[in-house]
């Protein structure tokens, strides 16, 4: 059964910090792994969607990486700001014989920006 | 450009009250379409998925069922709703069956958060 870890659950930083938001996973047989963004009763809007052959995806100040053989993945945020204050999800797509592909969420980090 | 629409934003409803939370994707044809459930504080749990009209794999055991008339609609029901049934409710849809190959993203609605006492 795949299952999707996020640490730390929440993180409060001052404005500016760089940081990194971690995903891990316990199947490594995973065809894609993306990242999302939710604000507070919010839907979510997708970041960053790295492909299993990738190692990493960048998109402005954020940047994904990809290590499947250890299941992990980092999301890191350049210069954090108080907009980026959200929760933050990863997700893998994984294949199970008896369903077909899946997408297994973690639970996300709740992220505090502070001015 | 495609578009997800999902209500009602809000609902209170009693215990034993139905439910029904209807979701549309506009500009697209035969997506796939999804309803998770967000409990307070926990991650998403996938309810339902449907590959096309009047296909619906349930995913949990529960009091829910999910109804897919349309193409491009998908409906989220209950016929007697429970107290564990609050939760915030979002619909999502990919191009093609989850996301195999390819950039094949999951688009999310807004959410609809139900309450029920």
């Amino acid at each position: 059964k795949q299952e999707v870890t996020q640490i730390p659950a929440a993180l409060s930083v001052p404005e500016g910090e760089n940081l990194v938001l971690n995903c891990s996973f316990t199947d490594s047989a995973i065809y894609n792994l993306q990242w999302f963004r939710q604000d507070p009763g919010k839907g979510l809007t997708s970041l960053l969607l790295i492909q299993s052959s990738q190692r990493e995806q960048t998109s402005g100040r954020l940047n994904a990486s990809l290590d499947k053989s250890s299941g992990r993945s980092t999301l890191y945020i350049a210069a954090s700001q108080p907009g980026d204050s959200a929760t933050y999800l990863c997700a893998v797509v994984f294949y199970q014989e008896t369903s077909g592909s899946r997408l297994t969420f973690g639970e996300g980090t709740q992220l505090t920006v502070n001015p | 450009s495609q578009t997800i629409h999902q209500w009602p934003a809000t609902l209170v409803q009693p215990v034993g009250s139905p439910l029904s939370l209807e979701c549309t994707v506009e500009g697209t044809s035969n997506p796939n379409l999804y309803w998770y459930r967000q409990a307070a504080g926990r991650g998403l749990q996938l309810l339902f998925y449907s590959v096309g009209i009047g296909q619906i794999s349930s995913e949990v055991p529960q009091n829910l069922s999910a109804s897919r008339p349309q193409d491009r609609q998908f409906i989220l029901s209950s016929k007697k709703l429970l107290l564990s049934d609050s939760g915030f409710y979002l619909c999502a849809w990919s191009i093609s069956r989850v996301l195999v190959v390819g950039a094949n993203v999951l688009t999310f609605g807004a959410g609809s958060r139900l309450t029920v006492l």
